[in-house]
C-alpha cells in the first residue's frame, strides 16, 4: 500500500526556533500534499495544499510567512514553522495523494504518522 | 461552508458488542466520504472510502453506509474487540479540490 513517512515524530524546542518537518511518499509519486494541524480533542484542520513545483495554497487564517511549505519533488514536501512560539505547539500531520487516472475522481489521501511539536 | 459532525464524541462498550458511529455533513454536494482510524499520538489509517455514487462499503467487520441526500453516514463495527479502541474520524471530500473536511471524531473504548 501507499506509505507516507513523516519526520521527525516529536520535536521539543525553545521559543523563537524554526522547525522543519518532512513528509515523504515512499512508494508513489505524490502530485499533491496536504498539511493539517490538530489540537487536542479537535478535528484535523487543513492548513495548506501543495502541488509539486508550484506555490502552496493556504487556507484562510493560516499565515504563509509563518508556515513555509516547499514541495520541490514528487516525493517530498516540507513544512517549516518559522520563529515558533508556544501557541504553535500542536500535532502536525501531512498527507499525500498520487498522480492518478481515477477517472477524474479525487485520489485518496495517505497520511503520515504526524509530528508532535512542543515549543517551550 | 461544509461542517462535519460526529456523534457520539465518546463511546465505551463491552467486547463483542456491535456498534454504530454516526457522521453528518451540512452540504450534500460531496465527492466522497472516508472513515479513518487514529490511535493516540499517531496519524490516520484509512478504513473505508465511499464514492458519492455508492451507498455502502464493507471491509471485514466494518461496514460504512452513505446517504448523501440526508447528509449522513454510519460506520458499523461488528463483534467489537479491544484492539478496535481508537478515535474514528469521518471526512468528506469536496468535489474538484481534493480537500477533506473532518469531523472531531468518536473516541471508542472496547472493554475486555
Amino acid at each position: 500500500g501507499a506509505v507516507v513517512s513523516q519526520h521527525p515524530s516529536w520535536v521539543i524546542c525553545k521559543s523563537g526556533t524554526s522547525v522543519k518537518i518532512e513528509c515523504r511518499s515512499l512508494d508513489f509519486q505524490a502530485t499533491t500534499m496536504f498539511w493539517y494541524r490538530q489540537f487536542p480533542k479537535q478535528s484535523l484542520m487543513l492548513m495548506a495544499t501543495s502541488n509539486e513545483g508550484s506555490k502552496a495554497t493556504y487556507e484562510q487564517g493560516v499565515e504563509k510567512d509563518k508556515f513555509l511549505i516547499n514541495h520541490a519533488s514528487l516525493t517530498l514536501s516540507t513544512l517549516t514553522v518559522t520563529s515558533a512560539h508556544p501557541e504553535d505547539s500542536s500535532f502536525y500531520i501531512c498527507s499525500a495523494s498520487a498522480r492518478g487516472t481515477n477517472h477524474g475522481r479525487n485520489q485518496p489521501q495517505h497520511f503520515g504518522d504526524g509530528t508532535r511539536l512542543s515549543i517551550l | 461552508k461544509q461542517e462535519v459532525t460526529q456523534i457520539p464524541a465518546a463511546l465505551s462498550v463491552p467486547e463483542g458488542e456491535n456498534l454504530v458511529l454516526n457522521c453528518s455533513f451540512t452540504d450534500s454536494a460531496i465527492y466522497n466520504l472516508q472513515w479513518f482510524r487514529q490511535d493516540p499520538g499517531k496519524g490516520l489509517t484509512s478504513l473505508l472510502l465511499i464514492q458519492s455514487s455508492q451507498r455502502e462499503q464493507t471491509s471485514g467487520r466494518l461496514n460504512a453506509s452513505l446517504d448523501k441526500s440526508s447528509g449522513r453516514s454510519t460506520l458499523y463495527i461488528a463483534a467489537s474487540q479491544p484492539g478496535d479502541s481508537a478515535t474514528y474520524l469521518c471526512a468528506v471530500g469536496q468535489g474538484g479540490s481534493e480537500k477533506l473536511v473532518f469531523g472531531k471524531g468518536t473516541k471508542l473504548t472496547v472493554n475486555p
